[in-house]
């Protein structure tokens, strides 16, 4: 696609699910990235994947965050035994090649009840 | 991480620029300063980078000052449509980890 594609847009879960937010990054795009911004606030960096290296984990908030990308491409986010204070706008960004640009997404509004 | 300072508001009128500073005293050689800004509702978007010299897109220009411990965001004719919050970024190489502090939240008056 065009752009970075994120799904689903609004997900509303109970608190105690797990969920999976998807990303799908710009073809060819080598590097991704995941954010979190609670209402008001920010952008806080979760996680990054550039290329076949280890990702840089450093911002996940604890063991319930986990992200995987698979081959090189569409990235999944999974929250397990959500929260309230999970509740966010989750977005997605990627960049390619030797470009210095972040493309986002629209992200994910997710609500935790 | 090298980290930014902005202040958290600003205003503007409509068709007038618009300075936007960042403190950087922390910057080191290799930092690249990113500026993004994220509209109403919307995922951030790029507006400009650079590393020593000043630079100009179609967007803003981005002046550097000479130590590098500070640079201002330039919007040369704001219209209302530049209402966002902007964010100055360092990262190191190209790219890299993106840490996102509050930014400004710039509002721009008819």
């Amino acid at each position: 696609g065009a752009g970075v594609s994120q799904s689903p847009s609004n997900k509303v879960t109970e608190k105690g699910k797990d969920v999976e937010l998807r990303c799908d990054p710009i073809s060819g795009h080598t590097a991704l990235y995941w954010y979190r911004q609670s209402l008001g606030q920010g952008l806080e960096f979760l996680i990054y994947f550039q290329g076949n290296s280890a990702p840089d984990k450093s911002g996940l908030p604890s063991d319930r965050f986990s992200a995987e990308r698979t081959g090189g491409s569409v990235s999944t986010l999974t929250i397990q035994r959500t929260q309230q204070e999970d509740s966010a706008v989750y977005l997605c960004a990627s960049r390619g090649g030797t470009s210095e640009k972040l493309f986002f997404g629209s992200g994910t509004q997710l609500s935790v009840l | 991480d090298a980290k930014t300072t902005q202040p958290n508001s600003m205003e503007s009128n409509e068709e007038e620029p618009v300075h936007l500073p960042c403190n950087h005293s922390t910057i080191s050689g290799t930092d690249y300063i990113h500026w993004y800004r994220q509209l109403p509702s919307q995922g951030p978007e790029y507006v400009i980078h650079g590393l020593t010299s000043n630079v100009n897109n179609r967007m803003a220009s981005l002046a550097i000052a000479e130590d590098r411990k500070s640079s201002t965001l330039i919007l040369h004719r704001a219209t209302l449509r530049d209402a966002a919050v902007y964010y100055c970024i360092l990262t190191d190489n190209q790219g890299g980890k993106l840490i996102f502090g509050q930014g400004t939240e710039l509002s721009v008056k008819p």
